[in-house]
């Protein structure tokens, strides 16, 4: 199986200013990997993903970067703005293609 | 807006009731999944079809019954539930399989179910 953890639960952010989110998985045969954002009364929404033979990999305002040696993976959010606040899961696909969640972020954001 | 639809929005049934949930994607994926998740918690996979066959089932009670009439449409038939059934439930396609292609989940907008 896959465990999934996240650093911290929340996280409070000023308007503008970038964001890090964290996660730490357990398998180390894990190769692809999965973050997604979860607004108040809606699904979860892709946002970004990374597979194994990428260390970093860049969207619009978002950076995902990973490390294998300590499986360990990031989320970046550049200059955050209000619509950037809700919870942030990251997600692991094991080789049972079972995708695993970690327990989320909340991420809100200062005016 | 999701393209996948979940219907309806929001449920309250009875414990004796039956009703059914029901999923439809139109982006051509094979594989399509029944998520619960309940207040504050991460998603947690309840079952999996591949190609319209039954892949895999998370020990999930025989209440819930998934049904997969064709590769657009997902359906959760509820019988008998409880209380503590009560949940967001979501419904995801992708690529199959999602692994190999890279395809990340889909999630609709869910069905806010309550038990009463």
């Amino acid at each position: 199986g896959e465990s999934v953890g996240l650093h911290l639960p929340t996280l409070s952010v000023q308007e503008g200013d970038n964001s890090i989110i964290n996660c730490a998985y357990s398998n180390s045969a894990s190769d692809y990997f999965i973050w997604y954002k979860q607004e108040s009364g809606k699904g979860p929404q892709f946002i970004i993903d990374i597979r194994s033979n990428m260390d970093k990999r860049q969207g619009q305002r978002v950076t995902v970067l990973l490390n294998k040696t300590v499986k360990h993976l990031s989320l970046q959010i550049a200059a955050t703005q209000p619509g950037d606040s809700a919870v942030y899961f990251c997600a692991v696909f094991s080789n049972d293609y079972k995708l695993s969640f970690g327990a989320g972020t909340t991420v809100t954001v200062r005016a | 807006d999701t393209e996948v639809t979940q219907t309806p929005k929001h449920l309250v049934m009875g414990m004796t009731n039956k009703k059914s949930l029901k999923c439809e994607q139109h982006m051509g994926h094979r594989a399509m999944y029944w998520y619960k998740q309940k207040a504050k918690k991460p998603p947690e996979l309840m079952f999996v079809y591949s190609y319209e066959k039954l892949s895999i089932n998370e020990s999930v009670p025989s209440r819930f019954s998934p049904e997969c009439p064709n590769s657009s449409l997902l359906n959760l038939h509820l019988h008998a539930l409880q209380p503590e059934d009560s949940a967001l439930y979501l419904c995801a396609s992708s690529q199959e399989p999602a692994y190999s292609y890279n395809s990340p989940l889909h999630f609709g907008n869910g069905t806010r179910l309550t038990v009463t």
